[in-house]
């Protein structure tokens, strides 16, 4: 089974500061990366993924991963972060597209 | 489209009772999962399906039951409850056949087993 590891269970931030979070996952073979964000009371929506071609892949509000083969991590980035990014993150990886595996979560908390 | 659909939103049993969390989705996907979410320990999978007819157990299967008699529908049973089965249950859906997509998520079922 695949194991996916987010060392930072809380991240506080200031506003307009950048923010990482990051993620490490235990496969040698290729896989598919996600990250997932949850606002409270809510289900997991999809912020990014990486399935093959270029590392860098970008959401539509501003955050950012990069796959490092090398590794073996998946961070996710935001260069300025806003109130509303306040929320639960989560990475998941998917070795054969069908059984996902997910972190424990990073609670990301923005500072007025 | 209404997405993933779940119901209860919130659920409250006696140990040793029976329910059935129910899951419906309407876009016609062939991959259907179920979760659950305690503090601490991410999402962890309990069974899941790949299409109608066809399931198989998760990271934490024990203690819950499911069916894919359909393709819209994958309802959750839980046999007889536990305080340990206190959690949030989030059920997912993706399309198969054309390669990874993102899992669709419902907006989960808070259960709380006394």
């Amino acid at each position: 089974a695949q194991s996916v590891t987010q060392l930072d269970s809380q991240v506080p931030v200031f506003e307009e500061a950048p923010v990482e979070l990051r993620c490490n996952y235990s496969s040698s073979v290729s896989v598919y990366l996600f990250w997932y964000v949850q606002y409270p009371n809510q289900g997991l929506q999809l912020l990014l993924k990486y399935l093959s071609g270029s590392t860098l892949v970008e959401s539509i509000n501003g955050f950012e991963a990069e796959f490092n083969k090398s590794q073996t991590s998946f961070h996710l980035r935001k260069p300025s972060v806003h109130i509303s990014d306040t929320a639960e993150y989560f990475c998941a990886v998917s070795v054969s597209g069908n059984q996902f595996y997910f972190g424990t979560g990073t609670s990301l908390t923005v500072i007025p | 489209n209404a997405g993933v659909t779940q119901t209860p939103k919130f659920q409250v049993l006696k140990t040793g009772q029976s329910m059935t969390l129910q899951c419906a989705q309407d876009m016609n996907h062939e991959y259907m999962s179920w979760y659950r979410q305690d503090p601490g320990m991410g999402l962890r999978l309990i069974h899941y399906s790949v299409g109608a007819g066809i399931t198989d157990q998760g990271e934490v299967p024990n203690g819950y039951n499911v069916s894919r008699s359909t393709t819209e529908d994958f309802p959750l049973r839980l046999l007889s409850a536990a305080p340990s089965q206190t959690s949030v249950y989030f059920c997912a859906s993706s399309s198969y056949h054309r390669g990874v997509n993102e899992q669709f998520f419902g907006p989960g079922t808070r259960l709380t087993v006394l």
